[in-house]
């Protein structure tokens, strides 16, 4: 099983500031099947990156994803109040899919 | 619109049973494989388990083997999971969720489409 450790646990910013997040895998992730997720608190997760760095529909482009192998990363270009949420990385190269454990980024 | 409808959730003892099911609209639903992925009370999401459009390939979190089935209705537009043996540790919202792009179960695909989820508590 693939093992995701997504860091800092939280990110402290503000509006208007850059965020970075971090996901490291266990073992490489082959051809970048690596999604990033968006959570708030009481609503389902939302799909933001998928193969690791193409945004799904609807998504602003102040989210961009990159990375690949074992180390990837989530960039908020410019935090807006909406974006302050947890977020998670999941690979769905192997089975089973797995999660990180998630990135809360709150209000400094 | 898209959408995904989970319901059935409740309190059940442990031992117990519960169906979940899913319903689907403003996609072709046999088209896509659909998973239930499901979230702890303040922890982190774990995938459950996935059934190919078809209905005919399924896989299971290790954590369920034996004690989960997944199906589906096409004709229903409907996903299901029947949860037997239910443990302490199985008290989770469970949210429905669909493939991205593809029908085959074991697809390398992402989820793109979420249901609000449902919750399930096993306690006596």
């Amino acid at each position: 099983e693939i093992v995701l450790t997504q860091s800092p646990g939280t990110l402290s910013l503000s509006p208007g500031e850059r965020a970075t997040l971090s996901c490291r895998a266990s073992q490489s992730v082959s051809s970048s099947y690596l999604a990033w997720y968006q959570q708030k608190p009481g609503q389902a997760p939302r799909l933001l990156i998928y193969g690791a760095s193409s945004r799904a529909t609807g998504i602003p482009d102040r989210f961009s994803g990159s990375g690949s192998g074992t180390d990837f990363t989530l960039t908020i270009s410019r935090l807006e109040p909406e974006d302050f949420a947890v977020y998670y990385c999941q690979q769905y190269d192997s089975a089973p899919r797995t999660f990180g454990q998630g990135t809360k980024v709150e209000i400094k | 619109e898209v959408q995904l409808l989970e319901s059935g959730g409740g309190l059940v003892q442990p031992g117990g049973s519960l169906r979940l099911s899913c319903a689907a609209s403003g996609f072709i639903f046999s088209n896509y494989a659909m998973s239930w992925v499901r979230q702890a009370p303040g922890k982190g999401l774990e995938w459950v388990s996935v059934i190919s459009g078809s209905g005919g390939s399924t896989y299971y979190a290790d954590s369920v083997k034996g004690r989960f089935t997944i199906s589906r209705d096409n004709s229903k537009n409907t996903l299901y999971l029947q949860m037997n043996s239910l443990r302490a540790e199985d008290t989770a919202v469970y949210y429905c969720a669909k493939n991205l792009v593809s029908a085959l179960a074991a697809s390398r695909d992402a989820f793109d489409i979420w249901g609000q989820g449902t919750m399930v508590t096993v306690s006596s």
